[in-house]
């Protein structure tokens, strides 16, 4: 079976630009979450969806980046427009949430660099 | 003070030593808390979960500290393959989904 898939891998962009990240959970997951890691600030929660809703978004660092979830196996991350502290690898998740705290499953990620 | 905090490291250790790493908590209604292990430049890996109780995963053992909101992960007998940066991980609030991760320790361990 196959994990999250994420695209694309690596991502240069310059400063200013739209940057879309993507993500397909793991079939049957019914949980989502994007998160953000940098060297400075480790992993960090930037939105989470259970059921393709958004639960929590309160991580979401400004209006510049928005999160959609319009099926249960795809989910897009975008940043607009992009600025070079946006750098960072920009994990997605997804968990069977059934109750209680299931495993949470991450992608490979995709290492953002904005010029 | 920081939701969760672990020492960075790195910890360099020879191969067969005995390592650990602690973590400690700071919100008293945490319920769920987990090991995770992210390998230079990949994603993060469930190790294993931590209960009340400590449990153990071969050479790996948890422990859980409520009253202190403290949890260790020891690892025996290290092989090479261990060489990676563990994070510790705790549910933020009761009934919450959403987890927290620790900055992560580094660990290597050398031949």
């Amino acid at each position: 079976d196959a994990g999250v898939i994420q695209s694309p891998r690596h991502e240069v962009t310059e400063m200013g630009q739209e940057v879309t990240l993507r993500c397909k959970p793991i079939s049957g997951h019914n949980s989502l979450f994007w998160y953000r890691q940098t060297m400075m600030r480790g992993l960090e929660l930037l939105i989470y969806f259970n059921n393709n809703v958004p639960i929590d978004d309160s991580g979401m660092p400004e209006d510049r980046f928005s999160a959609k979830m319009p099926n249960a196996s795809f989910s897009t991350l975008k940043i607009q427009p992009s600025e070079p502290r946006d750098s960072a690898v920009y994990f997605c998740a997804s968990s069977l949430l059934a109750g209680g705290i299931d495993t949470q499953y991450f992608g490979p990620g995709t290492r953002l660099t904005v010029l | 003070r920081k939701e969760v905090e672990q020492d960075p490291g790195p910890f360099n250790v020879p191969e067969g030593a005995t390592v650990a790493f602690n973590c400690t908590y700071s919100n008293s209604a945490s319920q769920s808390f987990f090991w995770y292990r992210q390998d230079c430049r990949k994603e993060p890996k469930l190790l294993m979960s931590v209960y009340s109780s400590g449990n153990e995963d071969g050479r790996f053992t948890a422990q859980l500290n409520r009253a202190s909101q403290y949890i260790s992960l020891l690892i025996r007998d290290s092989k090479l393959s261990d060489s990676a940066t563990y994070l510790c991980v705790v549910n933020s609030g009761a009934g919450s989904y959403q987890l927290t991760f620790g900055k992560g320790t580094k660990l290597s361990v050398i031949p």
